[in-house]
């Protein structure tokens, strides 16, 4: 078992709908999740952060978390073509170094 | 303020060549990352530095690979004797602390190796 999986897609949504993206992770000492967003081509850049259950928002984009379930989304709502992209969940794992373990990306497709 | 910066940003060299990777986090930043992103793979943590030292070195993939952190700030990552399989985008990132709830990690533009 992958420690980190997502479904690599693509994930293809049209614009103005909801993009739910899914990752669950078998690390159970994992305390802190992340959510990256990766144009081609381009470095990783950091969109959301969660540390604890439930739900949190940012703007469009919304993280929810169950650690019982080993379980965290992000939510992008009225998805724009902008938005297409690869997106990495992380975690860092019970190793409390800071070092993150990553998911392999699902790629996001948002048409016109 | 300025993000996380690394040079240079193409690298292409023969196999068997020494090459070294630097990276410059951002101001203020005690914890710097090495990644590594292969074509087609995730990203693989490579090693980690709190202040000058390097609590977690686990993921350098063989002792061709080094890398020090000099003043708390720029580290170099260095590979000896590279590989084909050594070319891969090399990623670093940074952030406030390496421990605790402030694990947010930036990352710079990274360097693109390619080993002929």
């Amino acid at each position: 078992q992958k420690e980190v999986e997502q479904n690599s897609g693509p994930l293809s949504v049209p614009e103005g709908a909801i993009a739910s993206l899914n990752c669950t992770y078998s690390d159970r000492g994992s305390q802190s999740f992340f959510w990256y967003r990766q144009y081609s081509g381009k470095s990783p850049e950091l969109i959301m952060s969660i540390y604890s259950n439930g739900d949190k928002e940012d703007g469009r984009f919304t993280a929810q978390l169950n650690k019982a379930s080993q379980y965290v989304s992000l939510l992008i709502r009225d998805s724009q073509p902008s938005d297409s992209a690869t997106y990495l969940c992380a975690l860092s794992g019970s190793s409390n170094t800071g070092k993150l373990i990553f998911g392999q990306g699902t790629t996001l497709q948002v048409k016109p | 303020g300025a993000g996380v910066s690394q040079s240079p940003s193409n690298k292409v060299t023969e196999k068997g060549k020494d090459v070294e990777l630097r990276c410059d986090p951002i101001s203020g930043h005690t914890a710097l990352y090495w990644y590594r992103q292969s074509l087609g793979q995730g990203l693989e943590f490579l090693i980690y530095f709190q202040g000058n030292s390097a609590p977690d070195k686990s993921g350098l993939p063989s002792d061709r690979f080094s890398a020090e952190r000099t003043g708390g700030s720029v580290s170099t990552l260095t590979i000896q004797r590279t590989q084909q399989e050594d070319s891969a985008v090399y990623l670093c990132a940074s952030s406030l602390f390496g421990s605790g709830s402030s694990y947010e990690q930036y990352f710079g533009p990274g360097t693109r190796l390619t080993v002929t």
